[in-house]
């Protein structure tokens, strides 16, 4: 399967502990998207990334979020010291550098719990 | 700033019925305008999307959306619901020329009865 690939799907995490997760995008694609969905909120873009470069991260919290996309590997979204709050789902979607289509492709989502 | 506004985030019909599904956006560029449709516990996936030319898009599953700038709208509508179209439907906007990313609406859950 050459889609949108996170990982964990599920992740539970007590108050104060660290989660990571991962997004490796279709083949080809070079950007990346974070998108955090909360129950009847819809989903709230977070960061968009190239390969070694951060585009736009106006939707992150200012503290213990962070996301990467290294040259190698997958893109990772951190979220520190995590609070009941952070728990939601996480949606990363990829792309081509393709301006005439502008479509997103989704992975299924990583669904963090905060005990 | 874009924004989307999907009016009602719930709406059930019967199976055969009419679906419509409406959207309302606010862009200062001309948009690029697309439906997504996420069924539990999976991502999303695009139905539709129109970026330039013909106004009315036609989509998978049978879904279709007009693409109305007077009315900034983009409304979604299938003329015969089926019970496998229960799901969540998400509009979105983007101005890709500015390079940002699509802004969702906050969703519509479509049930179908028989």
């Amino acid at each position: 399967n050459a889609g949108v690939m996170q990982n964990p799907r599920h992740l539970v995490r007590r108050r104060g502990q660290e989660a990571r997760l991962r997004c490796s995008p279709m083949k080809g694609h070079s950007h990346v998207y974070w998108y955090r969905q909360l129950p009847e909120e819809g989903l709230k873009f977070m960061v968009y990334l190239q390969k070694e470069n951060i585009i736009d991260e106006s939707g992150m919290p200012k503290e213990r979020f962070s996301a990467e996309f290294p040259k190698e590997g997958p893109s990772i979204l951190r979220i520190q010291q995590v609070v009941r709050g952070d728990s939601a789902a996480y949606f990363c979607a990829s792309s081509i550098p393709d301006r005439l289509t502008g479509e997103l492709f989704f992975g299924e989502g990583s669904r963090l719990t905060v005990l | 700033a874009q924004s989307v506004t999907q009016l009602g985030s719930h709406v059930s019909v019967s199976e055969g019925a009419l679906v419509l599904l409406r959207c309302n956006y606010s862009s200062s560029v001309p948009p690029y305008l697309f439906w997504y449709v996420q069924y539990p516990n999976q991502g999303l996936q695009l139905l539709l999307k129109y970026t330039t030319g013909a106004t009315l898009v036609k989509g998978i599953n049978g879904f279709e959306a007009e693409f109305k700038k007077s009315e900034t709208s983009f409304h979604l509508t299938k003329p015969s619901a089926h019970m496998s179209d229960a799901a969540e439907y998400f509009c979105a906007v983007s101005d890709l020329r500015a390079g940002t990313a699509l802004i969702f609406g906050k969703g519509t859950t479509l049930s179908v009865s028989s």
